[in-house]
This record gives C-alpha cells, structure tokens and sequence, in this order.
C-alpha cells in the first residue's frame, strides 16, 4: 500500500520562526519518488522539490532545507526565518512506478503572523 | 506566471446546466491530468490522458466527460452534475504520462460551485 502521513493540520507561527513540516511514507517498492508542494491561496500547486529513493542527501535552497530518511520513512520540510508570503498549504507527495499515480498526504496549512 | 492556463477561473452552474472546463499548456508536454479538490483535502486523480489518448479514468462518473482535441488543450465536460461536485479543479501537465520522476505542472485551477 502507498500512503502519505501529514500528521500536522495547521500550524501557526511568527514572523522569522523556523518551522518544520513532518512528511511519512509507507510504500513496498525500492524505487520511488518523494515530493513537496505548496500551494496559496491563488489555487495552483507550485513544485518545490523532488527526491529519489537513492538520494538520502539533505537539500537546502535558501530558507528551504528538506531532511531525508529513509530508516524512519520521513521527509520532513524545514522553513528557516519563515515569511508571511510562507503562508500556504504544503503537500508531501509520493510516486513510484508500481502504483503509476502521485499520491497526496493530507496537507499541512502554515499560517504566518507578522 | 503559471505555464497551464485554466478557464474559467469561477463557473456557478445549476444542475441541469452543461458547461466545460479549459485547459491549456505550451511546453510540448504529452500527459496531462484533470484533478479534483474538495475544501481542506489533498487532489485527487480523476482523468489522465498521454499522447491524446485517455490512459486512466479513476472511476469518475458519468456526468464528467473529459476531452483532449490536441496536445496543448484538455477539456472537461460537465452535465448534470451535483452540489457534491463542487470543488477545485486542477489541470496538470508532464512531458509524459509516467513522468513524475520530474514534477507535475499545474493550473491555477477552475473553482466550481453546483447550486
């Protein structure tokens, strides 16, 4: 079975706080894909970064830092100085070849305060 | 500036009504999706289509009818629908179906509301 856990629903920050989204997956297949989306209020769904099952190494793109480990099944987002403009809800996503569909996890909604 | 351009943005329909949903891209990608978001939940899968063929109907009903006239437009056709259908509709697009080693682009969606 391929599933995602967000376990976080909302979470609620200010200004310039780091702040960590949890991301855990469960899939059988050795190959797969890892993902997270943010999505604003506009609607649409923006890419921010894809990892592969072969790749535990960590990314960081500015105030962005992703954390992936493979032994507990998790790849956690870490928002460092968060912005209002952060506000958002973000999804972890899941591919692999076997279920041939991306598979969402229930979203979290990052609300920042100024 | 998004690269998949949704149309309508908005569309309140009754239930006897039929309108459709547009969708459009320009970077030569051959699949491209139809999800559906309810009010606080992730997309769900309903149509995908690669290379202008339907590849994968999620057991959507009926009352949608998907359409793919040519590589850059995919339609979604709407009939008779319900208030339960009331949702977010998102367009997506990847250079082919399958793809998602890389990333799925999407719209800003079409917000419809079924009275």
């Amino acid at each position: 079975a391929q599933k995602v856990t967000q376990a976080q629903t909302e979470i609620s920050v200010v200004e310039k706080e780091d702040v960590t989204l949890d991301c855990v997956y469960e899939t059988r297949d050795t190959t797969y894909y890892l993902f997270w989306y943010k999505q604003p209020p506009s609607g649409e769904l923006v890419f921010l970064i894809r990892r592969n099952s072969f790749d535990e190494q960590n990314e960081i793109s500015g105030r962005y830092s992703w954390n992936f480990q493979k032994s507990t099944s998790s790849f956690n987002f870490t928002i460092t100085a968060s912005q209002v403009v952060d506000s958002a809800v973000y999804f972890c996503a899941l591919y692999s070849g076997g279920y041939n569909k991306l598979i969402f996890g229930a979203g979290t909604r990052l609300a920042v305060h100024p | 500036d998004t690269e998949v351009t949704q149309t309508p943005k908005h569309l309140v329909m009754g239930m006897t009504n039929k309108k459709s949903l547009k969708c459009e891209q320009h970077m030569g990608h051959r699949a491209m999706y139809w999800y559906k978001q309810k009010a606080k939940k992730p997309p769900e899968l309903m149509f995908v289509y690669s290379y202008e063929k339907l590849s994968i109907n999620e057991s959507v009903p009926s009352r949608f009818s998907p359409e793919c006239p040519n590589s850059s437009l995919l339609n979604l056709h709407l009939h008779a629908l319900q208030p339960e259908d009331s949702a977010l509709y998102l367009c997506a697009s990847s250079p082919y179906r399958g793809s998602h080693t890389g990333e799925l682009f999407f719209g800003e969606g079409s917000r419809l509301t079924v009275l």
